[in-house]
């Protein structure tokens, strides 16, 4: 496609439940961020693919969080047993290479609401 | 840590005038890249702007120009001719010039920016 696709835009949840959001990124991308935007925040760093391999989850903020990448093209960010505090926007963003000058390029995000 | 702080959590400009906002950030690379983003309601983030830390001259594109004082560490936005258009969240952002699994943006808090008519 023409952009970075995030599937679903919005996505409301009781707490407790497991969610699954869809990133697919610029054909081609080599890198995949995660960032997670709480209300009236910036985005923070979530976790980062290079192709498949994740080579940075410094930024998941527990062990309910999971993300994968298994063919280095689509990825899912999974969140098990959600809680109120999950409920925030997730982008997700591609970079055609792997030095600091590729820009990143953003999706319209997921709208998580925990209830 | 590198840190990013946007002081002005909201400004307003009028139709057609200038406006700049202000960020400041902390860091001990000497190498590095500085961003703004725009993020209308849609939520996507959009490119404004970028500059590269080791070049002196400050980044332009069309309406939009930055400040880069890198001894003040010091990156603002000024827009020129103001539009209805430009009315968004604008954040400001650092990225280590090293890439890969440093190559993450760090963003500041974000200012709201009203354009009046």
């Amino acid at each position: 496609g023409a952009g970075v696709s995030q599937s679903p835009r919005y996505k409301v949840a009781k707490r407790g439940q497991d969610v699954a959001l869809r990133c697919d990124p610029i054909s081609g991308h080599v890198s995949l961020f995660w960032y997670q935007q709480a209300l009236g925040q910036g985005p923070e760093f979530l976790t980062y693919f290079q192709n498949e391999a994740q080579l940075d989850k410094s930024g998941l903020p527990s062990d309910r969080f999971f993300a994968e990448r298994p063919e280095g093209s689509v990825s899912t960010l999974k969140i098990q047993r959600t809680q109120q505090e999950d409920s925030a926007v997730y982008l997700c963003a591609s970079s055609l290479g792997l030095t600091g000058n590729q820009p990143q390029h953003f999706g319209d995000g997921t709208r998580l609401s925990i209830l | 840590a590198q840190t990013v702080t946007q002081s002005q959590p909201e400004m307003s400009v009028q139709e057609a005038e200038t406006v700049t906002l202000s960020c400041t950030y902390d860091t001990s690379e000497s190498d590095y890249y500085l961003f703004w983003y725009k993020q209308p309601p849609s939520r996507q983030m959009i490119l404004v702007i970028r500059q590269e830390a080791y070049k002196q001259q400050n980044a332009t594109e069309n309406r939009f120009s930055v400040n880069f004082q890198k001894a003040a560490k010091s990156f603002s936005l000024k827009i020129s001719d103001s539009q209805l258009g430009d009315a968004a969240m604008y954040f400001c952002a650092y990225r280590s010039a090293f890439g890969g699994s440093q190559g993450n943006l760090i963003f500041g808090k974000g200012t709201k920016l009203s354009v009046k008519p």
